[in-house]
C-alpha cells in the first residue's frame, strides 16, 4: 500500500522565519516520484517540484529547498525567510510504478503573519 | 486562456438537480483527471482519462458520470447527489499518464448540495 503522511496539520510563523514542512511516505515500488504542491486560498493546486526515487540530491529554488532522504522515507520542504504570500496549504504526494495514481497527504496549512 | 480552467467556480444544487462541471486544458496534454477534495480528507482521485479513454474509476458512485469528448475537455455530470458530495472538485491534466508526468490543476468547482 502507498501512503503519504504529513504530520503537521497547521503551522504558524512570523514573516522572515524559516519553516520546514515534513513529509513521510510509504511505498513498495522501487521506482516512484514525489511531488509538492501549494494550494493558496484560491483553490488551485500549484506544482512546485517533482523528485524521482533514484535522485537523492537536494534541490534549492530561490527560498524553497527540498531534502529527500530514502533512508528515512522523507521528503521535507523548507521555506527560508518566509513571506505572507507563502500562506497556503502545502501537499506532499507520491506516485509509484509506471502509471500509479497520485496519492496525497492531508496537507499542512502554513500561515505566515506579518 | 492558459493552463487548466474549470466552470462554474461555484455551484449550489438540490439533491434532485442535474448539473455538469466542465474542465478545459490548454496545455496540449493527453491525460485528464477528476479529484474530490473534502474537508479534512486527502484529495481523492475519482477518474482518469488518457487519450479520451477512461483508464481509472476509483469506485465512484454512479451519480457521478464523467465524459471526455476529446483530450482537451472533461466533464463531470452530476445527478441525484447527496449532501456529503459537497466538496471542491478539481480537474487536472498531464502530458501523459506516466508517473513522472506532473499534473497541473484547475482552480476547482466548489459544490454545495442542499
Amino acid at each position: 500500500a502507498q501512503k503519504v503522511t504529513q504530520a503537521q496539520t497547521e503551522i504558524s510563523v512570523v514573516e522572515k522565519e524559516d519553516v520546514t514542512l515534513d513529509c513521510v511516505y510509504e511505498t513498495r515500488d522501487t521506482t516512484y516520484y514525489l511531488f509538492w504542491y501549494k494550494q493558496p486560498p484560491s483553490g488551485e493546486l500549484v506544482f512546485l517540484i517533482r523528485r524521482n526515487s533514484f535522485d537523492e540530491q537536494n534541490e534549492i529554488s530561490g527560498r524553497y529547498s527540498w531534502n529527500f532522504q530514502k533512508s528515512t522515507s522523507s521528503f521535507n520542504f523548507t521555506i527560508t525567510a518566509s513571506q505572507v504570500v507563502d500562506s497556503a496549504v502545502y501537499f506532499c504526494a507520491l506516485r509509484g510504478g509506471s502509471q500509479g495514481n497520485l496519492i496525497f497527504g492531508k496537507g499542512t496549512k502554513l500561515s505566515v503573519k506579518p | 486562456e492558459t493552463g487548466v480552467t474549470q466552470t462554474p467556480r461555484h455551484l449550489v444544487m438540490g439533491m434532485t438537480n442535474k448539473k455538469s462541471l466542465k474542465c478545459e486544458q490548454h496545455l496540449g496534454h493527453n491525460a485528464m483527471y477528476w479529484y474530490k477534495q473534502s474537508a479534512k480528507k486527502p484529495l481523492e482521485l475519482m477518474f482518469v482519462y488518457n487519450f479520451k479513454e477512461q483508464t481509472e474509476n476509483n469506485s465512484v458512485p454512479s451519480r457521478f458520470s464523467p465524459e471526455c469528448p476529446n483530450s482537451s475537455h472533461l466533464f463531470l455530470h452530476l445527478h441525484t447527489l447527496q449532501p456529503e458530495d459537497s466538496a471542491l472538485y478539481l480537474c487536472a491534466s498531464s502530458l501523459g499518464q506516466s508517473s513522472y508526468n506532473e499534473q497541473f490543476f484547475g482552480p476547482g468547482t466548489r459544490l454545495t448540495v442542499l
